[in-house]
């Protein structure tokens, strides 16, 4: 069956420039994440969906970072007004919901602001 | 606030031999532990799950334990390959939620 999807796969933006990142968790996946990896580093917990509820979102790193997952499946993480710093790999992940559950990473999102 | 260690981060070793890769981590209330494996622009791909009632789980040649009263976890992999080469991540979830608190990562390099 499918895993995880992301795409884009790479984006390069220009320093203040708007962007957005798509998901497509595993179907029937009711909790969906997002996480920022910067290089060398692990990855860091951004936000968090339940069905299309955003239960947590204290990993954003500024108010320049919004997402949704409106109808509880595809989640879009948008990033305005991009800045140099932003620069990373944005990975999604999916499970199906309880606490004790494995959780299921996408390829991610390689983002380069220049 | 849980933070997680990993030492070392980078491990090279040639083929054949065992690796034992240490993940520490700084508050014992946790749910579980995952070891993840990634590769080079790729997405995580999970390992083993411990459930924090267990004290290890075994998958072929991967062995993780887990004492939480210490704050640590063991993976070793026996045999190791070539294709073992990758950079080798722990995680564990919040207490209060599921989010999970990364490792740094240990980058490992099996030599043919």
């Amino acid at each position: 069956g499918a895993g995880v999807s992301q795409s884009p796969r790479y984006k390069v933006a220009k320093r203040g420039q708007d962007v957005a990142l798509r998901c497509d968790p595993i179907s029937g996946h009711v909790s969906l994440f997002w996480y920022q990896q910067a290089l060398g580093q692990g990855p860091e917990f951004l936000t968090y969906f339940q069905n299309e509820a955003q239960l947590d979102k204290s990993g954003l790193p500024s108010d320049r970072f919004f997402a949704e997952r409106p109808e509880g499946s595809v989640s879009t993480l948008k990033i305005q007004r991009t800045q140099q710093e932003d620069s990373a790999v944005y990975l999604c992940a999916s499970s199906l919901g309880s606490a004790q559950e494995t959780q299921y990473f996408g390829p991610g999102t390689r983002l380069l602001v220049l | 606030k849980q933070e997680v260690t990993q030492i070392p981060a980078a491990l090279s070793v040639p083929e054949g031999e065992n690796l034992v890769l240490n993940c520490s981590f700084t508050d014992s209330a946790i749910y579980n532990l995952q070891w993840f494996r990634q590769d080079p622009g790729k997405g995580l791909t999970s390992l083993l799950l411990i459930q924090s009632s267990q004290r290890e789980q075994t998958s072929g040649r991967l062995n993780a334990s887990l004492d939480k009263s210490s704050g640590r976890s063991t993976l070793y992999i026996a045999a190791s390959q070539p294709g073992d080469s990758a950079t080798y991540l722990c995680a564990v979830p919040k207490a209060a939620g599921n989010k999970l608190t990364f490792g740094g990562g240990t980058r490992v390099l099996v030599k043919p």
